[in-house]
Order: structure tokens, then C-alpha cells, then sequence
């Protein structure tokens, strides 16, 4: 079945520093998704891409999908303590049809923890 | 309301008994997940319904786990004879339609003892 892998699972930063996470499936997306969980809480989802090579930013984050639609990565410059908590993507696989799967998939996320 | 309710926020039974959990979703909302979420884990699909189709019910891990929701309301998800490899976040989330972003609830915490 599909998997969608998250590197790192942990990253413990210094506030300021830039953050990256990197997510990769197994098969073609007909979308991504990314989440924010912060501790104790629930996702909240952040933002979609769905285009191949689509880059999208808020803010201070910056967010890509690659041109084979099978990667993603999610980039924060100068991270603040506002921005700790475990980031997800998520995405659901691409049918032969060309239509989507209406399951998202999860990676397991990269835990962020910022130190002032 | 104006987000996804789930109720109990908190339960703690027994290994054998019976646990019901409760999703609301965001009013309009056609499309409902029910998740799983393991300590420091990421999220396991259990069970999607949308409108009146018949639900997917692939991700549930066992016979002992059911879901029902009446047209597009409120979701119950039963665990029948807890076993403590159980306790978890149970996650409910909804989206407007199938591949919108979903919108989750707080969770129930399930303590099995």
C-alpha cells in the first residue's frame, strides 16, 4: 500500500534558525497536504498544493511539491517558539483513472522543539 | 458549532469493556474520517463515510472496531471487549467534500486499564 515517509522525525533548533522537513511517498499524489499539530492538540491543516513543482508561502513558511509529485517539503526561516509542534503531510495517491483516492495518507511527522 | 466536537474528551475503562465514542461534525460537511493517533505516532486511518455511501472500512484493525453515522451527522465509533494495545487518540475529523482539507476535533483520549 501507499507510504509516505517524513525526514527528519525529530529537529531541535535554536530560535532563529531555519527549519526544513522532508516528506516522500511511494506513489504519484494527487495532491499534498501539511498539518501542525502542537502539543496536546489537534492538526490543523496549513496548506495544499496540488500542482507539479508548486511552491506556496506563509509567512515564514515556505512550502513545495516536486515535479513527479511523489515529494514535498516544508521550509520555516528563522523559527520562533510559536512554531514548535510536529509537522505532517499527508496526501492521497493518484488512480490509474487519473482521479484521486479520497484517503490521505500520513507520514509521521518531524516534531519541531525551538529553544528561546 | 462552529468546529468538529467530539465527546468524551477523556475515558478511561476497563480491558473487556465497551467504548462508545461520539464525532459532530462541522455542519455541511459531507465527508467524515475517523483516525488513530498512537503516542508520538502519526495518524492511522481507520473508517471514512461520505454522504450516504457505504463507509470505507478498510483501516479498521479489527472486528471488534464499528462505526456508524446517519446521512451527514453525527459519527459513533464502538470498541467492543478493549483490549490495552486500544488506548490511543481517537481523531474525528471532516471536510466539505472528499479531498478537502479536513478540520479535526480535540480527540478522545482512551485509557485502557
Amino acid at each position: 500500500g501507499q507510504q509516505v515517509m517524513q525526514i527528519p522525525q525529530y529537529q531541535h533548533v535554536q530560535e532563529g534558525e531555519d527549519f526544513t522537513t522532508y516528506c516522500n511517498s511511494s506513489t504519484t499524489l494527487s495532491n499534498i497536504q501539511w498539518y501542525k499539530q502542537r502539543p496536546g492538540g489537534h492538526p490543523v491543516f496549513l496548506i495544499q498544493l496540488v500542482k507539479s513543482g508548486e511552491v506556496k508561502k506563509q509567512k515564514r513558511l515556505t512550502f513545495q511539491f516536486g515535479e513527479a509529485k511523489k515529494n514535498s517539503s516544508l521550509h520555516i526561516t528563522a523559527t520562533q517558539t510559536t512554531d514548535v509542534g510536529t509537522y505532517f503531510c499527508a496526501g492521497p495517491a493518484m488512480r490509474r483513472s487519473g482521479g484521486s483516492n479520497y484517503k490521505l495518507t500520513f507520514g509521521k511527522g518531524t516534531l519541531l522543539t525551538v529553544n528561546p | 458549532g462552529a468546529g468538529v466536537s467530539q465527546s468524551p474528551s477523556n475515558k478511561v475503562t476497563e480491558k473487556g469493556k465497551d467504548v462508545e465514542l461520539r464525532c459532530d461534525p462541522i455542519s455541511g460537511h459531507t465527508a467524515l474520517y475517523w483516525y488513530r493517533q498512537r503516542l508520538g505516532q502519526g495518524l492511522e486511518f481507520l473508517i471514512y463515510f461520505q454522504g450516504n455511501s457505504a463507509p470505507d472500512k478498510s483501516g479498521l484493525p479489527s472486528d471488534r472496531f464499528s462505526a456508524e453515522r446517519t446521512g451527514e451527522s453525527v459519527s459513533t465509533l464502538t470498541i467492543q471487549r478493549t483490549q490495552q494495545e486500544d488506548s490511543a487518540v481517537y481523531l474525528c475529523a471532516s471536510s466539505l467534500q472528499r479531498n478537502q482539507p479536513q478540520h479535526f476535533g480535540d480527540g478522545t483520549r482512551l485509557s485502557i486499564l
